[in-house]
């Protein structure tokens, strides 16, 4: 079964920085992989999803992740951050190729200063 | 794009009574839906795949007799956290997947969730 780890449970930056979190799946084969977002007391919502069609993916609000092969890597970024992007993101991918589940990391909550 | 609706969202309930939560695809199909407790700063925790038509499918641990599911139709799935108790208070998260081709490699649509308290 396949994995995701994300690196850093929390992630503070300044408002205008550079975001940048961190993913790295476990697979001997490309994976689909998700990033979602969740808000307080909401559910999650896709940010955006990686399928092999392309190694750079964009996503909204900004977001964008690259599928790194070579470093098992799925990171996403963000030029500059707004107060607005504070919440919890999570690195999903499917258990199996094909199967019904997902598996999903442990989330890195993303803290915006002023 | 694809609608999720979960109700209530928040509920607040004595000890010894049951809580049903609803989750309905707004706009599409769903042939599996998906249920899971969240826990305070803490990731998804998967407790049972619904399944139209047929019985869930629970994750070990997952006591069935206490969490029934019933997916009676592509666009419903219920949670009913029976005789409730102060442990069972958490954040309850659905999610759905479209019908149609709908794998693991698609996206899942959340409901907002439910913040069940038992006092």
């Amino acid at each position: 079964a396949q994995s995701v780890t994300q690196l850093g449970s929390h992630v503070s930056v300044s408002e205008g920085a550079l975001v940048l979190l961190r993913c790295n799946y476990s697979s001997s084969v490309p994976p689909y992989l998700f990033w979602y977002v969740q808000y307080p007391n909401q559910g999650l919502q896709l940010l955006l999803k990686y399928t092999s069609a392309a190694t750079l993916v964009k996503g909204i609000n900004g977001f964008e992740a690259e599928f790194k092969k070579s470093e098992t890597s799925f990171h996403l970024t963000k030029p500059s951050a707004h107060m607005s992007d504070a919440a919890e993101y999570f690195c999903a991918v499917p258990q199996t190729p094909g199967g019904f589940k997902t598996i999903f990391g442990a989330g890195t909550r993303l803290f915006v200063k002023a | 794009g694809a609608v999720v609706s979960q109700h209530p969202s928040w509920v607040i309930c004595k000890s010894g009574t049951s809580v049903k939560i609803e989750c309905r695809s707004l706009d599409f199909q769903a042939t599996t839906m998906f249920w899971y407790r969240q826990f305070p700063k803490q990731s998804l925790m998967l407790m049972a795949t619904s399944n139209e038509g047929s019985k869930a499918t629970y994750e070990q641990g997952v006591e069935k007799d206490k969490f029934l599911i019933n997916h009676a139709s592509l666009t419903l799935s219920t949670l009913t956290v029976t005789s409730a108790h102060p442990e069972d208070s958490s954040f309850y998260i659905c999610s759905a997947r479209d019908r149609v081709g709908g794998t693991s490699n698609q996206p899942q649509h959340f409901g907002d969730g439910t913040r069940l308290s038992i006092l």
